[in-house]
Order: structure tokens, then C-alpha cells, then sequence
């Protein structure tokens, strides 16, 4: 298996922009998680989904933040609009109950202007 | 509410010494701990997690972790450092009641000098 596939690996956009990232969960993985990482707050859970429906979104910061989960195969994190202080690398992970640990993609770094 | 803390921002040690990573938690019901390392402009890689039975786990790399209940600990250990082992280090917890969620802790900088 490829792992957790991420898009785009760097995005620098300017204020007020939309601003969309994309993942691919590993295949027959049942659990996905958008965390948030940066200098001064560490790794942030964002939201996760169980079998594509949301649980958790309490990590969410605002509005302007939305995620979504289609199908078993597809997720994405829609900023909308951006900020600076949204700047920060952004990480998806999936992962099974049986099996526990979570499986991260490369990151998606995101750089508002 | 979970939380983990990590109370060194980082550690410095020898090649070929041994080396500690600590890490504390605070979880409702029995943990699921688990330790994670990340080298520069990657994502996180799973090292090793305690969810039941022995103490002592050992995981990849040659790294293991004691988990301690009484003191609510999960350090990170190896008898002898290599200088790749240089890279952060994350702790994370998650509870067994119930939900997935995984919280971490802000990580230590480990350096190992040659």
C-alpha cells in the first residue's frame, strides 16, 4: 500500500483565499484525523471521521474551517476564507480500532500571505 | 479530558549512551499509549504503543517504553544512541472508553552527538 496519500504537499496563497488539502487514507482503514501542527501549539487534532461520518470537530478552530469525507477513500480540509495565522503544516493519518496506532501522510504545508 | 505532557523540550545525549524520553498522562479509564517520532519535513512514524499486558513494550528501531500506571508515566527508552536517532519525539494517549480520539504531547527534541 502507498500509505496516507496527501495534496498539495505546499500551498502559499494569499489572505482571504480558499484554500482546499486532500488526503487518501490507507485502504480498509476505518478512522481518519486531521491534525494541525505548529511551532507554538504543537499537534492539534482537528476533527476525525468513522466510517466517513464525523465524530469529533470539537478541534475545529472556526467557521472558516470545514471538513468533509465523501467516500471511504477521499477527504479534505476546506479553509475558506484563509488567514496568516491558519499558516502551519497540516497532517492527515487513518488508521483501524484492532490495530490502534495511527499511519500519517507526508503533511500538506500551508503558507498564507 | 485526556492529556499527555512531554516535560522536556528536549535531550541531549552521547552516541552510545543510553537515553530517556519522558512523557506523562492523564486519561480517563485504562490508556492506550503510544510513542511516534518525526524527522525533519515528514510525518509522523508510528514507534511502538502499550495497550495491555507487559510493562516493558519494545518497538522499532531498537527503542522500548515502560509503562508505569502507578505514576501515570510512558517513558521512551534505549540502551545506546546512534546519532540518526536525532529527530522529535511525541507521545500520545487515548483513552478505552469509547471514541478514537488521540491526543499528543508537544514533543521532545532528542540530540545525540557523535
Amino acid at each position: 500500500d502507498a500509505g496516507v496519500i496527501q495534496s498539495p504537499r505546499h500551498e502559499v496563497t494569499e489572505m482571504g483565499q480558499e484554500v482546499t488539502l486532500r488526503c487518501k487514507p490507507i485502504s480498509g482503514h476505518d478512522y481518519l484525523f486531521w491534525y494541525r501542527q505548529t511551532m507554538m501549539r504543537g499537534l492539534e487534532l482537528l476533527i476525525y471521521f468513522n466510517n466517513n461520518v464525523p465524530i469529533d470537530d470539537s478541534g475545529m478552530p472556526e467557521d472558516r474551517f470545514s471538513a468533509k469525507m465523501p467516500n471511504a477513500s477521499f477527504s479534505t480540509l476546506k479553509i475558506q476564507p484563509s488567514e496568516p495565522r491558519d499558516s502551519a503544516v497540516y497532517f492527515c493519518a487513518s488508521s483501524i480500532r484492532e490495530v490502534g496506532e495511527l499511519f500519517f501522510g507526508e503533511g500538506s504545508r500551508l503558507t498564507v500571505l | 479530558a485526556q492529556s499527555v505532557a512531554q516535560p522536556e523540550d528536549q535531550v541531549n545525549v552521547a552516541e552510545g549512551n543510553p537515553l530517556t524520553v519522558k512523557c506523562t498522562y492523564s486519561v480517563s479509564g485504562n490508556p492506550y499509549l503510544f510513542w511516534y517520532v518525526q524527522y525533519p519535513n515528514r510525518g509522523l512514524q508510528f514507534l511502538l504503543k502499550y495497550i495491555t499486558g507487559d510493562n516493558l513494550v519494545k518497538g522499532s528501531y531498537g527503542f522500548e517504553a515502560e509503562f508505569n500506571k502507578s505514576q501515570t508515566s510512558f517513558h521512551l527508552k534505549k540502551p545506546s544512541a546512534l546519532v540518526s536517532d536525532s529527530a522529535l519525539y511525541f507521545c500520545a494517549v487515548r483513552g478505552n472508553t469509547g471514541g478514537f480520539k488521540t491526543i499528543f504531547g508537544a514533543g521532545t527534541r532528542l540530540f545525540v552527538k557523535a
